[in-house]
């Protein structure tokens, strides 16, 4: 059954420095998500993506944070400079279209900022 | 904008009880889309329903149950002869848009 990659299953690392989280969406989806998951809190999302561009944002996702489909099959998420508040359970998704389908997720990657 | 509360933040119950999860939703938009998302121990979400604001139809999937009802903004979800298995935190989701608005989750502990 196809599925959503995520690597790595968790990231440890210090404050300030720039982290790269990858995915590889489900292979004929063509819309990408990212959302956030603080321990013990409810998921946020972050941000959506289709025709390589950005489709929507929340307040979350602000300059620090970006993303890519630098080839046809990974989605990025790049945080440049990490904050300690940043450590969190990172979801991708992706889903054929928008709406009325579901979002199939990714097993998420942990990022602990120390 | 786009709200969901799901006001049982845990619940725990013995095997074989049934038990209900509440969600409730706000939203202005005419279509819409609510899920049902499980996060079982290991972190993982995964997908249990999607329902569209114009079907009103409950559904039933084995033990599994949804009852949405657009009158009072809710979409519950049943689980019946509960199992420890479904031990997890449940979350509701909405999507008035192309992103997924989740509720603060449910966690439920199913004891032997």
């Amino acid at each position: 059954e196809p599925e959503v990659t995520q690597t790595p299953s968790h990231q440890v690392t210090q404050m300030g420095q720039e982290v790269i989280l990858r995915c590889v969406p489900i292979s004929n989806h063509l819309y990408f998500y990212w959302y956030r998951q603080i321990l013990g809190q409810k998921v946020e999302f972050l941000v959506s993506f289709y025709n390589n561009e950005i489709s929507e944002k929340s307040e979350i996702f602000d300059d620090q944070f970006s993303v890519e489909r630098p080839d046809g099959s990974n989605f990025t998420l790049k945080i440049r400079s990490t904050k300690l508040e940043d450590s969190a359970m990172y979801f991708c998704a992706s889903s054929v279209t928008y709406r009325n389908t579901e979002a199939f997720f990714g097993q998420g990657t942990r990022l602990t900022v120390v | 904008a786009q709200k969901v509360t799901q006001a049982q933040t845990e619940i725990s119950v013995v095997e074989k009880e049934d038990v209900t999860l509440d969600c409730v939703y706000e939203t202005r938009d005419t279509t819409y889309y609510l899920f049902w998302y499980k996060q079982p121990p290991s972190g993982e979400l995964v997908f249990l329903i999607r329902r569209n604001s114009f079907d009103e139809q409950n559904e039933i999937s084995g033990r599994y149950s949804w009852n949405f009802q657009k009158s009072t903004s809710s979409f519950n979800f049943t689980i019946t002869a509960s199992q420890v298995v479904d031990s997890a935190v449940y979350f509701c989701a909405l999507n008035a848009g192309n992103m997924l608005t989740f509720g603060g989750g449910t966690r439920l502990m199913v004891k032997p």
